[in-house]
């Protein structure tokens, strides 16, 4: 079974460019959930989807941060414009409650803001 | 805010049972306590998880305070492919709290 895919895995940008980052979820899991993982710390929740739904994006940055899941299924992550504090892993994740909420994470993308 | 603390790191030799403790004083009695390791360049893997019984799996096993304020992770057979980041995490609210982990250093 194909776990999380994630792409790309490294992203190099200038300020004020835009970027997107793109998950593909365990096939079944409604939940997923897109983390920010910044250097030496634990992952933090930036937001948080059942099936289509947004249900906590209380930690995503509003003003510059934007996500989708339009079909409840793969999921895209916007950054527009990046600073160079949002360089950072960016890491997804799905999960069910068959699993028993257990999270399955992708390799993350690695994004540098120049 | 993390609710959980650990230790920022740990050595154990190669072989050895790999200890790892966490507290986390504040939980409450519906969260479950979760376990996950983060090898480098790489996204978090389950370990394990437990609300009040110590629990056992094939890569770990989990012992919970009867109070609920404190947990350790133990690694019985510790190998260099055990060294990682150890979170310790709270559930609750469909929420997972991690920490800033324990680098665990596994040596020869």
């Amino acid at each position: 079974e194909a776990g999380v895919v994630q792409s790309p895995r490294y992203k190099i940008i200038e300020k004020k460019q835009p970027v997107a980052f793109w998950c593909n979820p365990i096939s079944g899991h409604n939940t997923l959930y897109w983390y920010r993982q910044n250097l030496g710390q634990g992952p933090e929740l930036l937001i948080r989807y059942e099936n289509e739904e947004a249900v906590d994006d209380s930690q995503l940055p509003k003003d510059r941060f934007s996500a989708e899941r339009l079909k409840g299924v793969d999921s895209t992550l916007k950054i527009q414009p990046a600073e160079l504090g949002d360089s950072a892993v960016y890491l997804c994740a799905s999960s069910n409650h068959a699993t028993n909420e257990k999270l399955f994470f992708g390799s993350g993308t690695q994004l540098s803001v120049l | 805010d993390a609710k959980t603390t650990q230790p920022t790191s740990m050595d154990c030799a190669e072989g050895r049972a790999a200890n790892l403790p966490c507290n986390h004083s504040t939980i409450s009695g519906n969260e479950y306590v979760y376990w996950y390791r983060q090898i480098h360049s790489q996204g978090p893997q389950y370990i394990i998880h437990g609300l009040k019984n110590n629990e056992t799996n094939e890569m770990a096993s989990l012992i919970i305070t009867e109070d609920r304020k404190s947990s350790t992770l133990i690694l019985p057979h510790a190998t260099l492919r055990d060294t990682a980041v150890y979170y310790c995490t709270e559930y609750n609210f469909n929420k997972f709290y991690f920490g800033s982990g324990t680098k665990l250093n596994v040596k020869p």
